[in-house]
């Protein structure tokens, strides 16, 4: 299976101000998922990053609040623009490989 | 709208016993179905898989059951070990094509499995 590293793990952030979390991958992978999670709450999908074309939103999530990048097919960002404290959440990305998906360790934001 | 519901908040168990954890989805597309396992400050690990052709698969102490028809699946844990205590979220997929194309996964609320020594 792919092994993710993510960064960073976790940040205190000034509302009104952007937040970049990095995702490397070990692999190759044509697809990258970001996902959160509000605290209590489950999973829920953001967008899907394929390598070379505009990133896939979810329902309730836009482009200009969360852009991604994906320059390459092991490595993607994504920005959490203009946090409010809603914001703070962990936020995860995660590939498919070897038959599952494999998640990054998180990013614990939190917004103050 | 709740594509995969866990309805179970929290399950406690005896260490040594079955842990049993249930989920229900409510999409007909869905044909792969991941349970994961995660602990505070981590991201989730996977357990253990099921494609919708199969109605059973089991790795060790970890067995998932699938009923197609009631769309319900659930994780069995025999024995219990107290390092097992976490929150457990069932998820589903739905295209996987036999494993070659990876779909974006709709996940539970998750349950909070406790074993006590």
């Amino acid at each position: 299976s792919a092994v993710i590293s993510q960064k960073p793990s976790r940040d205190i952030c000034q509302r009104g101000t952007s937040l970049t979390i990095q995702c490397q991958v070990d692999s190759q992978v044509t697809m990258m998922f970001w996902y959160r999670q509000q605290p209590g709450q489950s999973l829920t999908l953001i967008a899907t990053a394929n390598q070379g074309s505009e990133a896939t939103y979810e329902s309730g999530f836009v482009i200009d609040k969360f852009p991604i990048s994906r320059p390459n097919l092991t490595f993607s960002t994504l920005t959490v623009s203009n946090m409010s404290p809603e914001d703070s959440s962990i936020y995860l990305c995660s590939v498919g490989s070897g038959g599952g998906y494999t998640f990054g360790s998180g990013t614990r934001l939190t917004v103050v | 709208d709740q594509q995969v519901k866990q309805n179970s908040p929290s399950l406690s168990v005896q260490e040594g016993r079955i842990s049993i954890l249930n989920c229900d989805y409510t999409n007909s597309m869905f044909d792969y179905f991941l349970w994961y396992k995660k602990y505070p400050a981590e991201g989730p690990t996977f357990l253990i898989s099921i494609s919708s052709i199969k109605d059973k698969n089991e790795d060790g102490r970890f067995t998932v059951f699938l009923n197609k028809s009631a769309k319900h699946l659930s994780l069995h844990i025999v024995p219990s070990q107290p390092g097992d205590s976490a929150v457990y979220f069932c998820a589903a997929s739905a295209g996987y094509a036999g494993g070659t194309s990876y779909g974006k996964l709709t996940f539970g609320q998750g349950t909070i499995l406790t074993v006590h020594p």
